[in-house]
Formats: structure tokens, C-alpha cells, sequence
């Protein structure tokens, strides 16, 4: 069975400080790995798609990098702004019923004081 | 303009009423799912349309049902409530290919609450 496992739960940071989340996936065969940002009382917003070892996004002050086995969230500068909860979602290559299936990790919830 | 909405936002009602939740998405894809997230904010697939066809349907109560009409709307009823069913639902829609899959666009969420 696919099991996303991310860490830490929650990180604290000061503005300014950089820092990095781990999302952890074991999977059959790995189809996509997928980066959303969620705010309270909101519905994830999608941030990145990785598909293969090696592959690198960047978006602003995010970065999302991945390996065989782990992907990494790269938070550069970080403001207030990007309070959020980062949720790590990976999709596997399975039979024709289990097309566009994500599953999820639990989440880092990150807070970014000024 | 809203891309996937869902209807209501927030959902109060007691344990073994019937409820239903709509949700439509105007970004011309062709699959459509239904996820619930937890008190702990552990987000779960519950079912899956692709072309008003059925294509994922996880360990669910048979109390849930969703249904989709056509490729836009897929609308979710529950049976018999019970306050275990008490959570945030999450619509989500994208465009499915054979060789890659494309992301997928929540809404906003229904928060459910069962007395």
C-alpha cells in the first residue's frame, strides 16, 4: 500500500529564516508527486508536480526537489505570509480503477512569525 | 471566477438524517472526486468519477453515494448520518491522461458536523 509519512509536523520559523520539509513516499511504481499548500478553512491549492528522481520546481520562495525515496519543500526567506499547512500527495502507477488517486501524508503545519 | 465550488460551506444536522452536497467545476476537466479530511487534517479519497463513470471507490459506508450527472457536477449523499461522519469534504477535479496525470483543483470545502 502507498504511504506518505512527512516531517516535522510543525515547524516555527522567523521571518527570513530558511528551512526545508521532508515528505517520505513508498509507492509501487511513482506516476507523480504533487505539493499543495492548505489555509485554514480552504481547500489545498496546488503548488508543484515532480514526476521523476532529480526533477526541481521553483515557484517564488519555494522549491521542491525529489529522490527515489523523498521529496523536499525548500522555503527560502520565508514571510508571515506563507503560514500555511504543506501537504505531500503521491500517485502510483496501479491498475485502470485506481487512475488519478492521490494519497496524502498528514502535513506540516508551518508558522512564519515576523 | 471559482474554478471548483461546492455547496454548502457548512452543514449542521443530526445523527441519522440525509444530506446531500453539491459540487461543479467550470475548468472543462474530466474527472471529479470527493475526499474527506479529518479532525486531524488527514486528507482521504473517497470515490472518483472520470466521464460520469465510477472509477475509484475506496472502503466507503454504502451510506455514502455519490453521483455525477454529467462532467461538471458530482454531487455526494449521505444516509443515516452518524457522528463519526463529522468532517470537511473536498471536491477536487483535473484532467486525466493515460501517460501522466495532470493536478488536481480542490474547493473550498464542506464542513460537515452530525449531532
Amino acid at each position: 500500500e502507498d504511504q506518505v509519512t512527512q516531517s516535522p509536523e510543525a515547524l516555527r520559523l522567523q521571518e527570513g529564516e530558511s528551512s526545508s520539509l521532508n515528505c517520505s513516499y513508498t509507492v509501487s511504481g511513482l506516476r507523480g508527486l504533487f505539493w499543495y499548500r492548505q489555509d485554514p478553512g480552504k481547500g489545498p491549492e496546488f503548488l508543484f508536480t515532480l514526476y521523476s528522481a532529480g526533477e526541481e520546481k521553483e515557484k517564488e520562495r519555494l522549491k521542491a526537489t525529489l529522490t527515489k525515496k523523498e521529496s523536499f519543500l525548500h522555503i527560502t526567506a520565508p514571510k508571515p505570509e506563507d503560514s500555511a499547512t504543506y501537504l505531500c500527495a503521491v500517485q502510483a502507477f496501479s491498475g485502470g480503477t485506481s487512475y488519478g488517486k492521490l494519497t496524502f501524508g498528514q502535513g506540516t503545519i508551518l508558522t512564519v512569525h515576523p | 471566477d471559482t474554478a471548483v465550488s461546492q455547496t454548502p460551506k457548512y452543514l449542521v444536522t443530526q445523527m441519522g438524517n440525509d444530506k446531500s452536497i453539491k459540487c461543479e467545476q467550470n475548468l472543462g476537466h474530466d474527472t471529479m472526486y470527493w475526499y474527506k479530511q479529518d479532525s486531524k487534517k488527514f486528507l482521504k479519497i473517497m470515490f472518483s468519477y472520470n466521464n460520469k463513470e465510477l472509477i475509484i471507490n475506496e472502503t466507503v459506508p454504502n451510506r455514502f453515494s455519490p453521483k455525477s450527472p454529467d462532467k461538471a457536477h458530482l454531487n455526494l449523499h449521505i444516509n443515516s448520518l452518524e457522528l463519526g461522519d463529522s468532517a470537511v469534504y473536498f471536491c477536487a477535479s483535473s484532467q486525466l491522461l493515460r501517460g501522466r496525470t495532470h493536478e488536481q483543483y480542490f474547493g473550498p470545502g464542506t464542513r460537515l458536523t452530525v449531532t
